[in-house]
């Protein structure tokens, strides 16, 4: 079975750009979340869908915004980039909510400049 | 709310050494707690993960066991190896928001020769 896959590996943008993040989830799995690490940081949960659906928000302002397709791949776009949002960007999937543990991606690495 | 605290790194250790890496939690509910393990340029892996009290979860040599009355979940090894060399999280499952994960910060560690 394939793993968790995410697109582009390491990105550099400008500040007030906007940016978008893909995720493929590993097959079987219905459920995506997307962390942000940042540098020497542990992950901060930004957002989780379940079947397409929000489901579940960290402290994340607004223009942090996602999408999960029917087959399960998701999309992790942010606007109005600020410096304060470079960072790695990881993207796990799961079978069920939580419980069982998540597969990670290996994340998109994002500087902004 | 709850929360992740990790023993600061970096853990230097000779190759044979015994490793502890300490993590306690602070939860409302019932959480799992997980280790994940993440090498250099690469994204989280999971190492081993426990869903109740007293369970013990191990992998490739590493153990950890969930002790609810020290709300404790260290890690350890017998007898480390230079490929052991990563930064290894500490992590639980809000099971009553999405079953987010909430991370320690890490610990680093190397293992020499």
């Amino acid at each position: 079975e394939t793993g968790v896959t995410q697109s582009p590996t390491h990105l550099i943008k400008t500040r007030g750009q906007q940016v978008t993040l893909r995720c493929s989830s590993q097959s079987g799995h219905n459920t995506v979340s997307w962390y942000q690490q940042a540098l020497g940081q542990g992950p901060q949960f930004i957002f989780q869908y379940y079947r397409e659906e929000e489901n579940g928000r960290g402290n994340f302002p607004p223009r942090f915004s996602g999408l999960q397709f029917p087959n399960y791949s998701s999309e992790l776009n942010v606007n109005a980039l600020e410096l304060d949002d470079s960072a790695l960007y990881l993207c796990a999937s799961s079978s069920r909510q939580g419980s069982y543990g998540y597969t990670f991606g290996s994340g998109t690495r994002l500087t902004v400049v | 709310g709850d929360s992740v605290t990790q023993m600061e790194g970096p853990v230097t250790l000779s190759e044979e050494a015994f490793l502890t890496i300490n993590c306690t939690y602070t939860a409302t509910g019932y959480p799992s707690l997980f280790w994940y393990v993440q090498y250099p340029g690469e994204g989280l892996q999971l190492l081993l993960k426990a869903t109740k009290a007293d369970d013990k979860g191990s992998n490739k040599g590493f153990e950890a066991t969930y002790r609810k009355e020290t709300t404790s979940f260290h890690l350890e090894k017998g007898s480390v190896q230079v490929s052991d060399s990563a930064v290894y999280f500490c992590a639980l499952s809000d099971a009553y928001n999405t079953d987010k994960l909430i991370f320690g910060t890490g610990t680093r560690l190397q293992v020499f020769p």
